[in-house]
């Protein structure tokens, strides 16, 4: 079975720092890899994602993330965290074998202070 | 291009009642998806649609939840009899194709007193 682990609650940071939201994933197939943000009272927005190619992926709002094969992980990063980036993020897996059929971690409550 | 729309935003039931969920999604999406996320935890996909044809329910209780996908675009979530447990928000999802990219409603809250 496919599962998804986001190993860390809570992360929080200071403003202009470097950010990591760590994800670490087990798949039968070859994995599509995701993250999305949520803002409070709203749904679950994209943010990039892995399919094939390049290890490093870049997406919305100066978010990267990197594909480690080896570790099976797909860790979220920003180079400088802004106060807006403050929200829940989650690490979702899907499996090539599995009819597409998506898992997401429990969720990383990012804060970031001024 | 519109979004996934979701309807009601919130509901209050009492346990044993039913309730029905309706999603639309983003047009010309064959793929839907619905999850129930409780608090604290990430999304449980529930039941996938593709087209009007089921892909994947078996996370569905089906003894009390019932989906379907009238003509391939929107659909109904329904619950019946609801418990204190089913507590959550429900979050339609829909994409291009199985291996796109989900895009998501703003989800229903539940509350069953």
């Amino acid at each position: 079975a496919q599962s998804v682990a986001q190993p860390e609650d809570q992360v929080n940071v200071a403003e202009g720092n470097p950010l990591t939201v760590k994800c670490t994933y087990s798949v039968s197939g070859n994995p599509y890899l995701f993250w999305y943000v949520q803002y409070p009272n709203r749904g679950l927005q994209f943010l990039l994602k892995y399919i094939t190619g390049d290890n490093l992926v870049k997406g919305s709002y100066g978010f990267e993330a990197e594909f480690n094969k080896s570790q099976t992980s797909f860790h979220l990063k920003k180079p400088s965290a802004l106060v807006s980036d403050s929200a829940l993020y989650f690490c979702a897996v899907r499996d090539d074998t599995n009819a597409g059929k998506s898992t997401f971690g429990d969720g990383t409550t990012l804060t970031v202070k001024p | 291009e519109a979004g996934v729309a979701q309807s009601p935003r919130y509901k209050i039931i009492e346990k044993r009642q039913s309730v029905a969920f309706w999603c639309n999604p983003i047009s010309g999406h064959a793929t839907l998806y619905w999850y129930q996320q409780i608090l604290g935890q990430g999304p449980k996909l529930l039941i996938q649609f593709q087209n009007n044809g089921v892909v994947d329910d078996s996370q569905l209780p089906k003894d009390r939840f019932s989906a379907e996908r009238l003509k391939g675009v929107d659909s109904t979530l329904k619950i019946q009899p609801a418990k204190l447990e089913d507590s959550a928000v429900y979050l339609c999802a829909s994409s291009n194709r199985v291996q796109e990219t989900q895009y998501f409603g703003p989800g229903t809250r539940l509350l069953v007193l």
